[in-house]
């Protein structure tokens, strides 16, 4: 069955510092993968996907994630956190489908970003 | 750009009575899909939605929940006969064709709570 772990329920870092959101999935076949962002009271936000081809994906606001088929893993990185990162990470993966693609997500991670 | 949107952004009922959710998914995609999220709990994939019929659910769509494309542009959510265990976030979804129903749009997000 397909699944998503995201092992870090909360994480704190200082404004500045890198980041590195952890993300291991459970799927059968090659998976379409996804970070999305929830800012408090907001919805969610697409951050960047992979579908296939390159393993280094780039997405918005300064993030990028790493697919490693080996270790099922799609980690989420930034080198340098601003305050405005704070919210709620969820990662996803696609069961897909022809009429359409279900998402299973994470539990989630929460950033808290000190000055 | 075009965004996904959801009215209302919040919704009060009493348990047992009918509720109905709308969204306006983007113009041009052809997939739509209800997820829920309960306070601090992960986001679920409630059902999918293709070419005017359901085109797979989750174990929690049970026949007190319906989806409807009424007019075209609108994409309705009705729980018949609320639970307090219903309360949550309800969130739209929309999906171009082809690869790119792979990226799901979400709405914002109506908060319902039953009381």
């Amino acid at each position: 069955a397909q699944s998503v772990t995201q092992p870090d329920i909360h994480i704190t870092v200082s404004e500045g510092a890198s980041l590195e959101l952890r993300c291991n999935y459970s799927y059968g076949a090659t998976p379409y993968l996804f970070w999305y962002v929830q800012s408090p009271g907001q919805g969610l936000q697409l951050l960047l996907k992979y579908f296939s081809g390159d393993t280094l994906v780039q997405g918005i606001k300064g993030f990028e994630a790493e697919f490693k088929r080996s270790q099922s893993s799609f980690n989420l990185r930034k080198p340098s956190v601003h305050w405005s990162d704070a919210a709620e990470y969820f990662c996803a993966v696609a069961h897909a489908r022809s009429t359409g693609n279900q998402f299973y997500f994470g539990t989630g991670t929460s950033l808290t970003v000190i000055p | 750009e075009p965004e996904v949107t959801q009215t209302p952004s919040h919704q009060v009922t009493q348990m047992g009575q009918e509720v109905i959710l709308r969204c306006v998914p983007i113009s041009n995609h052809l997939y739509f899909y209800w997820y829920r999220q309960i306070l601090g709990q992960k986001v679920e994939f409630l059902v999918s939605f293709y070419n005017n019929e359901i085109s797979e659910k989750s174990e929690i769509f049970d026949d007190q929940f319906s989806v409807e494309r009424p007019d075209g542009s609108n994409f309705t959510l009705k729980i018949r006969s609320t639970k307090l265990e219903d309360s949550a976030m309800y969130f739209c979804a929309s999906s171009a064709p082809g690869l790119a129903a792979y990226e799901q749009y979400f709405g914002p997000g109506t908060r319902l709570t039953v009381t």
